[in-house]
């Protein structure tokens, strides 16, 4: 697609429910990210891929956060029995390519619009 | 640990030119990035610095230094529209980007 997209952009719930938050990047990029970010701070990192190889989940807040991304392309952010504290905005990004930033073309990152998750 | 200092809120009138600095404290060290993010908007990128020295794309330009863990990025006529958040970001030795908390940038007439 042109840009990155996720889905859904609102999501309102109750807590102790699952929520799954879907993110497809950028035909062709090789890297996602995922962060959340609260208001007036700086994107929080949780988790990367490169292709469907999850490279870094050390970000993730709990057990209770889990990522996959099967084919290398969409990528899925699950946070299972959620709580009020869960409440942000996540964003989803995608790079070209991926961590191969020491020579030559850098790591430019494409946001999504975010998913704003509201737990009751 | 690893952290990034920006300062909070920076005001500025129109026309004129405003420097945001970033020092930095990472485990590795590949390039700072800038982005700015409007309210309600997703972050976007302004510049990348890699090595030392000034990188000048239009009315924005970004500076780097390594070995003193520092950057600025410099925005000249600055217009109404350039109101907004920017962002320091850091990409470690994971290929992590490390962000700062942000610094608001208020432009008056």
């Amino acid at each position: 697609g042109a840009g990155v997209s996720q889905s859904p952009r609102y999501k309102v719930t109750k807590r102790g429910q699952d929520v799954a938050l879907r993110c497809d990047p950028i035909s062709g990029h090789v890297s996602l990210y995922w962060y959340r970010q609260a208001l007036g701070q700086g994107p929080e990192f949780l988790t990367y891929f490169n292709y469907e190889a999850q490279q870094d989940k050390s970000g993730l807040p709990n057990d209770r956060f889990s990522a996959e991304r099967p084919e290398g392309s969409i990528s899925t952010l699950t946070i299972q029995r959620t709580e009020q504290r869960d409440s942000a905005m996540y964003r989803c990004a995608s790079s070209l390519l991926g961590g191969l930033a020491e020579e030559g073309p850098y790591n430019e990152q494409f946001f999504g619009p975010g998913t704003r998750l509201t737990v009751l | 640990g690893q952290s990034l200092e920006q300062p909070s809120e920076v005001t500025a009138v129109e026309g004129a030119i405003v420097q945001i600095n970033c020092t930095y404290q990472t485990s590795g060290f590949y390039g700072l990035s800038w982005y700015q993010q409007h309210d309600g908007g997703a972050p976007t990128f302004l510049s990348y610095n890699a090595l030392d020295g000034l990188e000048e794309t239009g009315r924005f330009s970004s500076f780097l230094s390594r070995s003193d863990s520092y950057g600025y990025l410099l925005l000249q006529e600055l217009q109404m529209k350039d109101s907004a958040s920017y962002f320091c970001a850091v990409e470690d030795s994971n290929y992590q980007l490390i962000w700062g908390a942000g610094t608001k940038l208020i432009i008056k007439p």
